[in-house]
């Protein structure tokens, strides 16, 4: 299962773009590479996938090199609501999803 | 639609009490999986349901055991509870195990004194 690296904590403020990069460089050729957002006292919450280049959806983007070593999750102006816990995970998903200790946002006003 | 469901959301157990935690979902998934998430740290895998009719450990699953009850529902026994299953549990589903995203319910706080 492919370890990643993320850092502890970010701080931003309202309005501003966000990028949250992950590291995983023993990702095998099968792995997606997975995004969720928690916040206090919730469970976690799906925000995007991908498997290589550029994904975007209503939330998010998601930034993928050729080499996928690594993954930049992009979140566009955010706000005081977007605070919160992101994991970023690779893997096949279901039994082998492996969640690591994440990335605490700070959004500040 | 309500998602992935669990009962209780709070719990006190003493050390040595046994409980079951109930988890149920309305999505038609095939899979299930239980988490706990202690202070500050990531979701750990307990046991985990690829379809109903089988149940399989995960990362930690000692002190634990679980039934698939029916396709919709997938509970969580602690046998003897002991202070250091003082944790959070999240019970979630996906449709599948390969790729798809998992659906989490809102979590059961759980202290063992």
């Amino acid at each position: 299962l492919a370890k990643t690296t993320q850092p502890i904590s970010m701080d931003s403020y309202e309005g501003q773009e966000v990028n949250i990069t992950c590291s995983h460089n023993n990702i095998a050729t099968n792995d997606y590479i997975t995004w969720y957002q928690q916040f206090p006292s919730q469970g976690p919450r799906f925000i995007i996938q991908g498997y290589k280049t550029k994904v975007t959806n209503e939330v998010a983007s998601l930034f993928i090199p050729a080499d996928r070593k690594s993954s930049t999750l992009s979140l566009p102006r955010v706000s005081l609501s977007d605070t919160a816990v992101y994991y970023c995970l690779v893997g096949t998903g279901g039994f082998k999803t492996i969640f690591g200790a994440g990335t605490r946002l700070f959004v500040k006003a | 639609n309500a998602g992935v469901t669990q009962t209780p959301k709070f719990q006190v157990l003493k050390t040595g009490q046994s409980m079951t935690l109930q988890c149920a979902q309305d999505m038609n998934h095939n899979s299930m999986y239980w988490y706990r998430q202690d202070p500050g740290m990531g979701l750990r895998l307990i046991y985990y349901s690829a379809s109903e009719g089988t149940t399989d450990k995960g990362e930690v699953p000692n002190g634990y055991n679980v039934s698939r009850l029916n396709k919709r529902e997938f509970s969580l026994r602690l046998e003897s509870a002991a202070p250091s299953q003082t944790s959070v549990y999240f019970c979630a589903s996906s449709e599948a195990q390969v790729g798809d995203e998992q659906y989490f319910g809102p979590g059961t706080r759980l202290t063992v004194t």
